[in-house]
């Protein structure tokens, strides 16, 4: 099976300043979705971003980037001008189409932006 | 109109009882997930259904059971609760099995359950 590590239990950032959260995966697939998930204190789970494996250009989405290495399996976000609003759990996660379309996900990174 | 909606959010009860989450998706989504959220807010896959059909089941005791009855539904009964069943529930729903697809998974609310 899959499997997605996010060696980051916790970061922090200051306001205004960027954060970099690091994910990497173990599979065998050539074809697959990455995705960061964040979930603030309300439980509810929010998509931040996606990348497609067979795009080698890195999404972006306003301040939050990712830097998408394929070879060495490695799917880091950047959160840039970071705001107080960006304090939550982020999940790392990984969408395979070869075990019945399930979703794969990391351990997570709590963030704290520090005023 | 909420996309994916679970009831209910909070669900206290005593160990032993039986209980049901109900999940509901108004997106036309062929597969439905069951997550849980332990206490390290770790998220692990319970069950996914498509077209209300098993196709993921993990180690999950017998005492969980999914009960799909169409593919807009599936719903999570748990018997005999125990204290480590205490976590958070996600419902999730995404487009069906084998498509190509970079959507993402739609998820639920969550329901809070405490075993006490």
């Amino acid at each position: 099976a899959q499997t997605v590590t996010q060696s980051q239990p916790e970061m922090s950032v200051q306001e205004a300043e960027t954060v970099t959260l690091s994910c990497t995966y173990d599979t065998s697939e050539s074809d697959y979705y990455l995705f960061w998930y964040k979930q603030p204190p309300s439980r509810q789970m929010i998509l931040v971003i996606r990348q497609e494996a067979y795009k080698q250009q890195n999404a972006t989405e306003n301040r939050f980037s990712v830097n998408f290495q394929k070879a060495a399996k490695s799917f880091s976000l950047k959160i840039s001008d970071s705001q107080l609003g960006d304090a939550a759990m982020y999940f790392c996660a990984y969408r395979s189409f070869s075990t019945g379309n399930q979703f794969y996900f990391g351990t997570g990174t709590s963030l704290t932006v520090i005023p | 109109d909420t996309a994916v909606s679970q009831t209910p959010k909070y669900l206290v009860t005593q160990m032993g009882n039986d209980k049901s989450i109900k999940c509901e998706q108004n997106l036309g989504h062929d597969t439905m997930y069951w997550y849980k959220q332990d206490s390290k807010k770790f998220l692990k896959i319970m069950f996914s259904y498509n077209n209300k059909e098993l196709i993921i089941n993990e180690t999950v005791p017998n005492r969980f059971s999914p009960k799909s009855p169409d593919k807009a539904h599936l719903n999570l009964h748990i018997n005999s609760l125990e204290l480590g069943d205490s976590a958070v529930y996600f419902c999730a729903s995404s487009p069906g099995q084998g498509m190509i697809s970079n959507e993402k998974l739609f998820f639920g609310s969550g329901t809070q359950l405490s075993v006490l």
